[in-house]
């Protein structure tokens, strides 16, 4: 157990849809990133915030977007599903901004119809 | 720019050693990891090691880290049936907060 978490674990939505995806770093914990894995892709970096803050992007999206809360727990946020869209996302966090390892959660698996 | 390549698939019979190999390109990095995943799981770190050591070894894992080549290896001794799995190497990015850019990852069958 890396002390992330992440819910819901499974997710099944249609096209055009909106979700929510949630994640809670490890205790003391500031750092956030969110990451997709695809089966075409790999292994994909989203986008990272550091207490509060939007540190760096990766290729995310416009349809998608994130926040971190003052608890500094991090919501990703997926509008106008398409199918492609279907795939693991993970959340890690570090303890600082960089330099530092990085503890993944287990994931959401993102299933659109 | 950021490429982290590994071949796709290793198989190994029980008790033999797994050596997975990665290649990386920015030089810059201060870690390098190794990152498992099991079938239908999150990603576990397995190891890592800094970028001043060639050599780490943790239980039954050995990290070779060539940086002249951009080379890094995993070691796995005497491979179990648990050991099948998906390997990942990372390397952190500095310039975009340390992101990781994660290699396609080593698919490794573990036969007993």
């Amino acid at each position: 157990d890396s002390g992330v978490t992440q819910t819901p674990k499974h997710l099944i939505t249609a096209t055009g849809q909106r979700v929510t995806l949630r994640c809670s770093p490890r205790s003391g914990d500031l750092s956030v990133y969110w990451y997709q894995q695809s089966l075409d892709q790999g292994l994909q970096f989203l986008i990272q915030y550091y207490n509060g803050e939007e540190r760096a992007k990766g290729n995310i999206l416009e349809r998608f977007s994130a926040q971190q809360f003052p608890d500094l727990h991090s919501e990703l946020n997926l509008s106008s599903l398409e199918l492609g869209d279907s795939a693991l996302y993970f959340c890690a966090s570090s303890a600082r901004l960089a330099g530092e390892t990085q503890y993944f959660g287990p994931g959401t698996r993102l299933l659109v119809l | 720019g950021e490429d982290v390549e590994q071949s796709l698939f290793l198989s190994v019979r029980e008790g033999d050693s797994s050596v997975i190999n990665c290649t990386y390109t920015d030089s810059s990095s201060t870690y390098l990891y190794w990152y498992k995943q099991e079938p239908g799981a999150g990603l576990q770190l397995l190891t890592y090691i800094f970028s001043n050591m060639d050599m780490k070894q943790d239980q039954r894992l050995t990290v070779l880290l060539n940086k002249k080549d951009k080379h890094l290896s995993l070691r796995i001794a005497d491979t179990q049936t648990g050991d099948s799995a998906i390997y990942f190497c990372a390397e952190p990015y500095k310039a975009a907060g340390n992101k990781l850019t994660f290699g396609g990852g080593t698919r490794v069958l573990v036969k007993p």
